[in-house]
């Protein structure tokens, strides 16, 4: 059974940079056949998909969004990150890392429970 | 982009009856559609894929069908635990795939 787990810090102040980890367990992501995304989804809203990684590094990100994130992977531990640079209030949201599954790779099948992100000084 | 736009908002049904849920696409996308359940304070977890295929563990009272831009998902009788939001998604267009903004189910 694969789990995705969501871990950094709730707080964030304007203008930093967020950093967020998604560590997968009961599958590697080296093994290929996945794109692994993190979406979010801001309070009370519906779902925004920010981005995919494979496991090679090759990256899609979501061009209706500013070009401030950035999706890398560390295949030792088998995780994947987000960065997301010059934060602001508009960024407050709970961010879920999933798995993109499907022979065009188009559906989440796997999610972490969600880790909620807050900007503010 | 696609738009996905859910009908109704909110829905309000009673334990053990039907529920009807739509998702309309502003432009075909094909079989490329999923449905996906959330509930207060949890991850969506991915009820439908294809269009019509049910994810791993999916009771049967769970279906979905359409075509093109027209989509449905149908809670057969719904059960306590079938309260939730529910949003669609397309990918066919991938990787842009984007959401439908959900209905709520509640109880009526």
């Amino acid at each position: 059974q694969v789990q995705l787990q969501e871990s950094g810090p709730g707080l964030v102040k304007p203008s930093q940079t967020l950093s967020l980890t998604c560590t997968v367990s009961g599958g590697s992501i080296s093994s290929g056949g996945y794109y692994w995304s993190w979406i979010r989804q801001h309070p009370g809203k519906g779902l925004e998909w920010i981005g995919y990684i494979y496991y090679s590094g090759s990256t899609y990100y979501n061009p209706s969004l500013k070009s401030r994130f950035t999706i890398s992977v560390d295949k030792s531990k088998n995780q994947f990150s987000l960065k997301l640079s010059s934060v602001t209030a508009a960024d407050t949201a709970v961010y879920y890392c999933a798995r993109a599954a499907g022979s065009n790779y188009g559906y989440f099948d796997y999610w972490g429970q969600g880790t909620l992100v807050t900007v503010s000084s | 982009e696609i738009v996905m736009t859910q009908s109704p908002a909110t829905l309000s049904v009673s334990p053990g009856e039907r529920a009807t849920l739509s998702c309309r696409a502003s432009q075909s996308v094909s079989s490329n559609l999923a449905w996906y359940q959330q509930k207060p304070g949890q991850a969506p977890r991915l009820l439908i894929y294809g269009v019509s295929t049910r994810a791993t563990g999916i009771p049967a009272r769970f279906s979905g069908s359409g075509s093109g831009t027209e989509f449905t998902l149908t809670i057969s009788s719904l059960q306590s635990e079938d309260f939730a939001v529910y949003y669609c998604q397309q990918y066919n267009n991938w990787p842009r795939g984007t959401f439908g903004q959900g209905t709520k189910v509640e109880i009526k």
